[in-house]
């Protein structure tokens, strides 16, 4: 079946600096890639997603890049706010369910 | 904007009884999912739940867990016979049929400690 990474499991910026999370997955037929954003104690929040015929995406602040070829994905927050801490989740989509990465733990200092 | 509610937000039960956990989803949607997350961990699929039916689920989800839908509104969980393990978030969520259908809507979260 599938099976998500994520790299870091913690990420630590600077107030304005920008943040990377990476992650890579197994099944070629995956097709959809949310990143959920999880504050303590909350439900995940899709923040943007990207499907296997785009290679990249932006929403403002919030990217996301698709590599197929090499099954990974990113995603890169830029001029990082305090408000940017919490726990980020990559998840993949297959068949008829979203299998989720391990978590990105990451904190904003100002 | 339209929510999935959850009911209850947090169960506290014995080892050994027996939990139903309550979602509403959002009205239009036509597939269901139950989620769970251990505190601290990644989130888990459990099952997914299309035309009254269960489509797919994970190891996670033996012959202690059930789901259903009574009556065209409720999507419920039922744990037979909560283990402690069975501690956990456990989160709803459905979604729309069609070119957006990933995109999962989540509910709120059922809190369940199992003592």
């Amino acid at each position: 079946g599938e099976n998500v990474e994520q790299h870091p499991s913690t990420l630590s910026v600077q107030e304005g600096d920008s943040a990377v999370i990476k992650c890579t997955y197994s099944d070629s037929a995956s097709n959809y890639f949310p990143w959920y954003k999880q504050e303590l104690g909350k439900r995940p929040q899709l923040i943007i997603d990207i499907r296997s015929n785009v290679g990249e995406k932006k929403d403002q602040r919030i990217a996301v890049t698709l590599n197929k070829t090499a099954k990974h994905f990113s995603l890169h927050i830029t001029e990082t706010q305090p408000e940017d801490s919490a726990v980020y989740f990559c998840a993949a989509s297959v068949a008829d369910k979203l299998i989720f990465g391990t978590g990105t733990r990451l904190q904003v200092f100002p | 904007e339209p929510e999935v509610t959850q009911t209850p937000s947090h169960q506290v039960t014995q080892m050994g009884q027996e939990v139903i956990l309550r979602c509403v989803p959002i009205s239009n949607h036509l597939y269901f999912y139950w989620y769970r997350q251990i505190l601290g961990q990644k989130v888990e699929f459990l099952v997914s739940f299309y035309n009254n039916e269960i489509s797919e689920k994970s190891e996670i989800f033996d012959d202690q867990f059930s789901v259903e839908r009574p009556d065209g509104s409720n999507f419920t969980l039922k744990i037979r016979s909560t283990k402690l393990e069975d501690s956990a978030m456990y989160f709803c969520a459905s979604r729309l049929r069609g070119s957006g259908a990933n995109v999962l809507t989540f509910g709120a979260g059922s809190r369940l400690t199992v003592l």
